[in-house]
């Protein structure tokens, strides 16, 4: 059971590129969202999903798309680099039902920009 | 607003000391809490959780962690401390109030164990 697959895990852009983070899920949950991890700062949220073809933005979603065409991946977009969007980034799923339900993270990509 | 405030941002403990990491929350209605762990270089790894019943939660790796209501407190504990046990220590809390009851994190809490 591979959980929740991030790729890359790491990767470097130069300011004004363009990136895809992939984010994919093997236990069928509804619910997906993209973090990104800051020093001292904890986990913040970018965009959630709650189904294919349902997303909405969190509190840091400047700069970034994402799209749910399948229950299964989710993939984050980041248009026009920008040293500022250097970070670890964390995709996460959920069981739905209820509000109990703990979120299973991803290993994590780590990317700078210069 | 949901939030959780973890007050230290680090804590030391020698090997076979118990421990206890903080947390604080704040919540409109019922709150669901939550440990994570994270090892350097990996993801978030779930511990324990708090939705309803007893106060005490108990999860992986002998970790255990104590509602308190009127303090609005969620610390983490274990009786004996392990070296091993050194990472970093996130709280959190389900956002009950958005679409996506996203988990909202506090800014963590390094525990560093020495021998």
């Amino acid at each position: 059971n591979a959980g929740v697959t991030q790729t890359p895990k790491f990767r470097i852009l130069k300011i004004g590129q363009s990136m895809t983070l992939q984010c994919a899920q093997d236990m069928n949950h509804n619910y997906m969202y993209w973090y990104r991890q800051d020093p001292g700062m904890g986990l913040k949220l970018i965009y959630y999903s709650v189904g294919a073809g349902i997303t909405d933005k969190g509190e840091v979603p400047n700069g970034y798309n994402v799209s749910r065409s399948t229950t299964e991946d989710f993939p984050l977009r980041l248009e026009l680099a920008a040293p500022s969007q250097t970070s670890v980034y964390f995709c996460a799923s959920s069981n739905p039902q209820g509000s109990g339900s703990e979120a299973f993270f991803g290993q994590g990509t780590r990317l700078t920009v210069v | 607003a949901q939030s959780v405030a973890q007050p230290e941002d680090q804590v030391n403990v020698a090997e076979g000391n118990p421990l206890t990491v903080k947390c604080t929350y704040s919540v409109s209605g019922n709150p669901y809490l939550f440990w994570y762990v994270q090892y350097p270089n990996r993801g978030l790894q779930f511990l324990l959780k708090y939705i309803t019943g007893d106060n005490l939660v108990k999860g992986s790796y002998g970790f255990e962690a104590e509602f308190n209501k009127s303090q609005t407190s969620f610390h983490l504990k274990k009786p004996s401390a392990l070296v091993s046990d050194s990472a970093l220590y996130f709280c959190a809390v389900r956002d009950v109030w958005q679409a996506g009851t996203a988990l909202i994190f506090g800014k963590g809490t390094t525990l560093s164990v020495s021998s």
